[in-house]
């Protein structure tokens, strides 16, 4: 299986901040790669599709980047309601996989 | 509106076979762009995908969980049913469906895919 590894595991940042989370896969995954946020109690929601497209609805200051093993995913002003567990997740093969999370905390 | 609702036991036993339905809507389970999978998450725990089903009735199976799981679905009762046999403790988690989107006319190996919606999921503790 691919693994799929993000860092940091925890992120402290405060309101406005930029913030990147990057995941890395453990062999090419061109662009299958999508990232969803999660809240305490809530269902993940996708945010990225395709390693770059936003998902209709989500607000503009998610981005996404990346092709083959290497990705991020950039909050360019940071918001109280992006405080959350992020994962990603790719579709390259039959056996998907996610990554471990990235908790973005309030400095 | 897509809402996908994940219904079955809340407690099961070890070595019991857990069997959890999907029921979907907003959506057909034959339309060749979408399709259907299974994930779960341990609590304080990533998500782990454990299976899909398509509208061609393609399946795959998680490498480490195969041989415990069964994907199946039935379109004329928008419902796509999980099986996996043997549960153990270290299988208590929410178990989610969710749906897939396929980039291009249909879903097929060079389709990007990704879920969209997921189910509000169902807690299924393993304990005897």
């Amino acid at each position: 299986d691919i693994e799929m590894t993000q860092f940091p595991s925890f992120l402290s940042a405060s309101l406005g901040d930029r913030v990147s989370i990057t995941c890395r896969a453990s062999q090419p995954i061109a662009s299958f790669l999508n990232w969803y946020q999660q809240k305490p109690g809530e269902v993940p929601k996708l945010l990225i599709y395709a390693a770059t497209t936003l998902q209709s609805g989500v607000p503009s200051r998610f981005s996404g980047s990346g092709s083959g093993t290497g990705f991020s995913l950039t909050i360019s002003s940071l918001q109280p309601d992006d405080f959350a567990t992020y994962y990603c997740q790719q579709s390259y093969n039959t056996s998907w996989t996610f990554g471990q999370g990235t908790k973005v905390d309030i400095k | 509106q897509v809402t996908l609702k994940e219904s079955g036991p809340v407690l099961v036993k070890p070595t019991e076979t857990l069997t959890l339905t999907c029921t979907v809507s907003g959506f057909s389970l034959s339309d060749a762009k979408m399709g259907v999978s299974w994930i779960r998450q341990p609590p304080g725990k990533a998500p782990e995908w454990l299976a899909h089903i398509f509208s061609n009735d393609e399946k795959s199976y998680s490498t480490s969980l195969k041989t415990r799981l069964t994907i199946s679905k039935d379109t004329s009762k928008s419902q796509v049913v999980l099986t996996m046999t043997n549960m153990d403790p270290v299988d208590t988690a929410t178990y989610y469906c969710a749906r897939i989107r396929c980039s291009g006319a249909y879903c097929y190996s060079k389709s990007f895919m990704w879920f969209d919606p997921w189910g509000q999921g169902t807690q299924v503790t393993v304990s005897s």
